[in-house]
């Protein structure tokens, strides 16, 4: 149980265009997700707190209109990069809690995003 | 705020060799403490967890960690490392929601463990 996933899994795109990356809880519903951004061999950094059917909760620094976040089902999380340019490059990976006071995230296996 | 420190960041060690590595946190209330690994190529996955209880907690593939509340410590060890455990750990620790806290996950920089034949 508790199987996150997370599609594509790897997404190469042109400088300028705009990136949706699909997060799903699989087994069970997923009140809370979280989208998390690794840099190559650093640690994950959380971007946004995403509730279903309000809005997301962005991180310090993290720039809400340029990853907007969307949890329209207890399923289903997006993350859309828009007008993506080569910094956006990084692996994406979202995490899925099954109840507000679950104390633990089950993670999705990642994307990589790589923006020419 | 909160912050988990992991102190080593590159680990080499032979196969049979005993790992331990260090993680700190610094948060006064009530925390809930995880460790997971990331094998190359592959996603995070959950080795063990704290919530409550035995300080001592025992994991998947023979890992255990201690929880040591004086220290603010949850270190991980292995009594004996095989090659198939060369992987990248992550320490991470959250403030227990059940207590009032914020339930945001703080993730450690990440010990790269690398473990030769």
């Amino acid at each position: 149980g508790a199987v996150v996933s997370q599609h594509p899994s790897r997404v190469i795109c042109k400088s300028g265009t705009s990136v949706k990356i699909e997060c799903r809880s699989l087994d069970f519903q997923a009140t809370t997700m979280f989208w998390y951004r690794q840099f190559p061999k650093k640690s994950l950094m959380l971007m946004a707190t995403s509730n279903e059917g309000s809005k997301a909760t962005y991180e310090q620094g993290v720039e809400k209109d340029k990853f907007l976040i969307n949890h329209a089902s207890l399923t289903l999380s997006t993350l859309t990069v828009t007008s993506a340019h080569p910094e956006d490059s990084s692996f994406y990976i979202c995490s899925a809690r099954d109840r507000p006071t679950a104390n633990e995230q089950f993670f999705g296996p990642g994307t990589r995003l790589t923006v020419l | 705020a909160q912050s988990v420190s992991q102190h080593n960041h590159h680990v080499i060690l032979s196969e049979a060799a005993s790992l331990e590595l260090g993680c700190n946190y610094s948060y006064g209330g009530t925390v809930n403490l995880f460790w997971y690994v990331q094998y190359p190529g592959q996603h995070l996955q959950l080795l063990l967890k704290y919530f409550s209880g035995d300080p001592l907690v025992k994991g998947i593939k023979g890992f255990e960690a201690e929880f040591i509340k004086s220290k603010f410590s949850f270190n991980l060890r292995k009594p004996s490392v095989q090659w198939s455990d060369t992987a990248e750990y992550f320490c991470a620790v959250n403030e227990d929601p059940l207590s009032g806290g914020y339930n945001k996950l703080i993730f450690g920089a990440g010990t790269r463990l690398a473990v030769h034949p």
